[in-house]
């Protein structure tokens, strides 16, 4: 059970440009999606949390007008980095939560190159 | 949450047991230890977790002491594939409504088998 997928599993984009990933919940319905990021040889950095059906949570230091967020749909969140530049390249990874037992369900990560 | 420690590198023979050891000496009364593991470019993977008795699953054991001040991850018979960062966590289980959905990762430890 609980499967997280993520869409796409790599892209490379030129900057300025925005790009789009999507998470969903395959057997499940997620009342709640996170989004992390992971630099090279860096740990997970939570950079927001989003509940079906609002705006999304965003963690101290994440520009919320550049990640933009949405959680249209208890399967369905899409993170959109705005303008991306080169610096934004990073290792993206999303996770659902259900209702009950609220545990987090990691999806498979989308690498993000910016050049 | 509480701050873990844990080594940054182990290395362990394939087939051997490989015992993972995370320090929480700040751990409250109500949190209990997480472990999620992250394979090269994945997403990260639950395994185990409890409060204060050992516990057992399919993948891995987790041994806490008494003091709940540390505790011990082992995975019985290691394999090439279980090479991973492995991050011990301590947290309050999630709920709905709380604020405690979030996971804080730390740098964890790279287990490294070898054949």
């Amino acid at each position: 059970g609980a499967v997280v997928s993520q869409h796409p599993s790599r892209v490379i984009c030129k900057s300025g440009t925005s790009v789009k990933i999507e998470c969903r919940s395959l057997d499940f319905q997620a009342t709640t999606m996170f989004w992390y990021r992971q630099f090279p040889k860096q740990s997970l950095m939570l950079m927001a949390t989003s509940n079906e059906g609002s705006k999304a949570t965003y963690e101290q230091g994440v520009e919320k007008d550049k990640f933009l967020i949405n959680h249209a749909s208890l399967t369905l969140s899409t993170l959109t980095v705005t303008s991306a530049h080169p610096e934004d390249s990073s290792f993206y990874i999303c996770s659902a939560s259900s209702a009950a037992p609220y545990e987090q369900y990691f999806g498979p990560g989308t690498r993000l190159t910016v050049t | 949450d509480a701050k873990t420690t844990q080594p940054p590198s182990m290395d362990c023979a394939e087939g051997r047991a490989a015992n993972l050891p995370c320090n929480h000496s700040t751990i409250s009364g109500n949190e209990y230890v997480y472990w999620y593991r992250q394979i090269h470019s994945q997403g990260p993977q639950y395994i185990i977790h409890g409060l204060k008795n050992n516990e057992t699953n399919e993948m891995a054991s987790l041994i806490i002491t008494e003091d709940r001040k540390s505790s011990t991850l082992i995975l019985p018979h290691a394999t090439l594939r279980d090479t991973a960062v492995y991050y011990c966590i301590v947290r309050v289980p999630p709920s709905s409504g709380g604020s405690n959905y979030k996971l804080t990762f730390g740098k964890g430890t790279l287990l490294t088998v070898n054949p």
